[in-house]
């Protein structure tokens, strides 16, 4: 089966700086990949998603890099604003969108 | 706002019930999947159907069932419920049947308490 998991719980930034938050995934034939956003009492908003045939996709403020040499997924928000405070998850999928496996989430705090 | 509706918000009840989560998609999504997040297992799939069809399974419990109608909707059905089923259950859509990877628009979920 898949695994997947988040280099840390929690991270906290400054108003204004970048933010890196990375995931690892266990399966070498994981072949697509999403990065959610979830506020309190909200469901995980779709940010970005990126497919194995690419190593690197640029959205609105973020950015997602994709290592299948490592296994490794990261996610980069430029100018971290108050909003993005939120818990961050990536999610995995093999063979096809069916089923995503998700990580453990990582709390994003934004500090004024 | 994603465009998927989720009924009711939370949801109280006892030990040994039954109950039914409903889950309207996006407009034009035919795949609903349904998902429990809890404190100590995280976000897990249970199940999804396609334009009416069970088209995936994850880790749902058999006394967890679930079904897609004509109009697309979709109803999550759990019975003689335990104290353990006290989660957040999240319905997720999109496009398509999974065939190609196509991302999950999610709802705001229901909140099940199990008194």
């Amino acid at each position: 089966g898949e695994s997947v998991g988040l280099h840390l719980p929690t991270l906290s930034v400054q108003e204004g700086d970048n933010s890196i938050i990375n995931c690892a995934y266990s399966n070498s034939a994981s072949d697509y990949f999403i990065w959610y956003k979830q506020e309190s009492g909200k469901g995980p908003q779709f940010i970005i998603d990126i497919r194995s045939n690419m190593d690197k996709r640029q959205g609105q403020r973020v950015t997602v890099l994709l290592n299948k040499t490592v296994k490794h997924l990261s996610l980069q928000i430029a100018a971290t604003q108050p909003g993005d405070s939120a818990v961050y998850f990536c999610a995995v999928s093999t063979g096809g969108g069916n089923k995503l496996t998700f990580g453990t989430g990582t709390q994003l705090k934004v500090e004024l | 706002d994603s465009g998927v509706t989720q009924t009711p918000k939370h949801l109280i009840t006892a030990t040994g019930q039954r109950v039914t989560l409903r889950c309207s998609p996006r407009s034009g999504d035919l795949s609903v999947y349904w998902y429990q997040q809890s404190l100590d297992q995280g976000l897990q799939f249970l199940i999804q159907y396609y334009n009416g069809e069970e088209r995936a399974k994850g880790n749902i419990l058999e006394r967890f069932s679930a079904q897609q109608f004509p109009d697309l909707h979709s109803e999550l059905n759990l019975s003689s419920l335990e104290l353990g089923d006290s989660a957040l259950y999240f319905c997720a859509s999109s496009v398509g049947g999974g065939s190609s990877n196509q991302p999950q628009h999610f709802g705001d979920g229901t909140r099940l308490s199990i008194l």
